[in-house]
């Protein structure tokens, strides 16, 4: 089975905008997790989607959102981008409720 | 926020020495996941071991778990320089409205 994969995987922005990123999750796997990596914060859980519905939420602010589609797709926003949202963004996806399988990644620079 | 510490944060070893990390946690869990990271790139799943589990080996991997310590330790076995990565405890907290909580990780080196 083809891996997690998210695109893109390289992102320069600059503040104020919104960026969008796309996760593809291992076929047969229903739910979609998103994560952010920063040296300061480490690995912190975003939001949780199981059929199109968020399950899960993390500590972050409205200025983050997610959705799942119907073929369990997932793509998550940030609107209004800050400095402080360069990280590395990270998707997982699971068939069951235990063990996750990451995405590469997507580098996200806020200029 | 945080649920694990991993300890210690930074490693250095030869190869062909044995490996441990260990994590602590504060909340009860479900289960636990190791996971290994390569210099900022996806992580890589391990291992996972459950509450109800005291110890679980996979190749050279033998995980711990003590739910009464709050704690479980990582060790790897006749390390190799592919084995220089980060390796960070994830747990699937109780009642937790998170998917799984990190620690900050260890950063592992293996000297060839």
């Amino acid at each position: 089975k083809a891996g997690v994969t998210q695109t893109p995987r390289y992102l320069i922005k600059t503040r104020g905008q919104q960026v969008t990123l796309s996760c593809s999750p291992i076929s047969g796997h229903r739910s979609v997790s998103w994560y952010q990596q920063t040296p300061g914060q480490g690995l912190q859980f975003l939001f949780e989607y199981f059929s199109e519905t968020q399950r899960n939420k993390g500590n972050f602010p409205g200025r983050f959102s997610g959705r799942q589609f119907s073929n369990s797709r997932s793509e998550m926003n940030v609107s209004t981008l800050e400095l402080g949202d360069s990280a590395l963004y990270l998707c997982a996806s699971s068939a069951q409720l235990d063990t996750q399988y990451f995405g590469p990644g997507t580098r996200l620079t806020v200029l | 926020s945080q649920q694990g510490e991993e300890d210690p944060q930074a490693l250095s070893i030869q190869e062909g020495e044995n490996a441990t990390m260990n994590c602590s946690y504060k909340t009860s869990i479900n289960n636990l996941q190791w996971y290994r990271q390569n210099s900022g790139r996806g992580l890589v799943h391990l291992i996972l071991i459950r509450s109800n589990e005291r110890e679980k080996h996979s190749g050279r991997l033998r995980v711990t778990l003590d739910t009464s310590k709050k704690s479980s330790s990582l060790l790897i076995t006749a390390s190799r320089a592919a084995d220089t990565a980060s390796y960070f405890c994830a747990t699937d907290r109780q009642g937790g409205s998170e998917k799984l909580v990190f620690g900050k990780g260890t950063k592992l080196t293996v000297n060839p």
